[in-house]
């Protein structure tokens, strides 16, 4: 049981250039989330996934897209990453209803030059 | 005015003393609050968790709600070196969308 796993752990990327993270989560939840986290801003959501085929737009969506693949898989893609998104993403999965069973992958440190 | 304050600290403390972690909201309508430990470089992890109103206890760690004045603590008796991390704050409405507070490091010191 590997809780919520997310690759890559780091990524360098140019301005201009796109990139993938995916997410995965083994604990049969239905709610995933993608976050990003910056110092002295805290944790601020960009998309949820309530269940498979929805997804809905958190605090900070632009410039970012999802794609809820499965109930296991959560993906963040970043079309043409900007230096404003660099920043350690996490992405995290919850029962439903059940506020106390969310969990966070270990996160994606991504630097944009 | 952001939905959760939270003190970023940094806080110092030494070993075997008591912690007191705060976040304050604006939002009543929030019913679900978390507190969240993050060890540097790692994701966070739930240490407690309070549905409305009320205290918590889970060893050396007390959680407080007070509601009416939209205020929420953290305690942390009998602090240990392992103890040093970021704390967060969080809170809900239904369970499925979280604000987070910036988070306050700790630091415990032997």
């Amino acid at each position: 049981n590997a809780g919520v796993t997310q690759t890559p752990k780091f990524q360098v990327l140019k301005t201009g250039q796109s990139m993938t993270l995916q997410c995965a989560q083994d604990m049969n939840h239905n709610s995933m989330y993608w976050y990003r986290q910056d110092p002295g801003m805290g944790l601020r959501l960009i998309y949820y996934s309530a269940s498979e085929g929805t997804t809905d737009k958190g605090e900070v969506p632009n410039g970012y897209n999802v794609s809820r693949l499965n109930k296991r898989e959560f993906s963040l893609r970043l079309e043409s990453a900007a230096p404003s998104q660099t920043s350690v993403y996490f992405c995290a999965s919850i029962m439903d209803g059940r506020a106390e069973t969310q969990y966070f992958g270990p996160g994606t440190r991504l630097l944009v030059l | 005015q952001k939905e959760v304050e939270q003190d970023p600290g940094p806080l110092s403390v030494p070993e075997g003393a008591i912690v007191s972690l705060n976040c304050t909201y604006s939002n009543s309508a929030f019913q679900y609050f978390m507190w969240y430990r993050q060890y540097s470089r790692k994701g966070p992890e739930l240490l407690m968790y309070t549905y409305s109103s009320g205290n918590k206890e889970d060893g050396r760690f007390t959680a407080q709600v007070d509601k009416s004045s939209k205020y929420i603590s953290l305690f942390i008796r009998d602090s240990q070196p392992s103890d040093s991390a970021t704390y967060l704050c969080a809170m809900s409405v239904v369970g499925n969308q979280f604000y987070f507070g910036t988070g306050t490091s700790l630091t415990v010191i032997p």
